[in-house]
């Protein structure tokens, strides 16, 4: 299947500082990304989709100055949590999809970030 | 909105034995996929198996099959045979048709006992 790599597989940051977590396909364009967010014993909780040139959608709740999603390529999505707070620490996954023939493939998923502020 | 219900928080087996994780979910749209995706302690999440909503017939992978009752909205996931490797997190998940994103269930903790 298709390859998606997700860096960094795990970080530590201070509170108040941003840090960013990277979203690449290896072997297909992704038209569309997906984040999701999961607590420790909890459930995947989208928080954006991502379509490559196109500003990101947000689900509601999600805020999105503090959630940057940058697609500028139709490999690499970017997630950016700005002034990160204790809160805000979790496990950050990214899921990609093709459109070929006009059909869309299944996502395939990235390996996640735990993120972690201190 | 669709909703995904796990009602299984947590489920055991015993190796070599078959076990049924239980999924319902809520739609009322025609056209979807449903899914039972594994994610084993590296978090990494795996696609077990995936069923059209329009296929009557219920889809198989190896020693993975699942049981749709679309009438009832229900997709349960049978494990045959099970293995020490079975043992995960197993999240039932829906997308309706299009480029949509996928809503998953609260998960089912399956422990595999030797």
């Amino acid at each position: 299947g298709a390859v998606v790599s997700q860096h960094p597989s795990w970080v530590i940051c201070k509170s108040g500082t941003s840090v960013k977590i990277e979203c690449r396909s290896l072997d297909f364009q992704a038209t569309t990304m997906f984040w999701y967010r999961q607590f420790p014993k909890q459930s995947l909780m989208l928080m954006a989709t991502s379509n490559e040139g196109s500003k990101a959608t947000y689900e509601q709740g999600v805020e999105k100055d503090k959630f940057l999603i940058n697609h500028a390529s139709l490999t690499l999505s970017t997630l950016t949590v700005t002034s990160a707070h204790p809160e805000d620490s979790s496990f950050y996954i990214c899921s990609a999809r093709d459109r070929t023939g006009g059909i869309y493939t299944e996502a395939f998923f990235g390996q996640g970030t735990r993120l972690t502020v201190v | 909105a669709q909703t995904v219900t796990q009602s299984q928080p947590e489920m055991s087996v015993q190796e070599a034995e078959t076990v049924t994780l239980s999924c319902t979910y809520d739609t009322s749209e025609s056209d979807y996929y449903l899914f039972w995706y594994k994610q084993p302690p590296s978090r990494q999440m795996i696609l077990v198996i995936r069923q059209e909503a329009y296929k009557q017939q219920n889809a198989t992978e190896n020693r993975f099959s699942v049981n749709f009752q679309k009438a009832a909205k229900s997709f349960s996931l049978k494990i045959s045979d099970s293995q020490l490797g079975d043992a995960a997190m197993y999240f039932c998940a829906y997308r309706r048709g299009g480029n949509t994103p996928l809503v998953f269930g609260k998960g089912t903790r399956l422990s595999v006992i030797a």
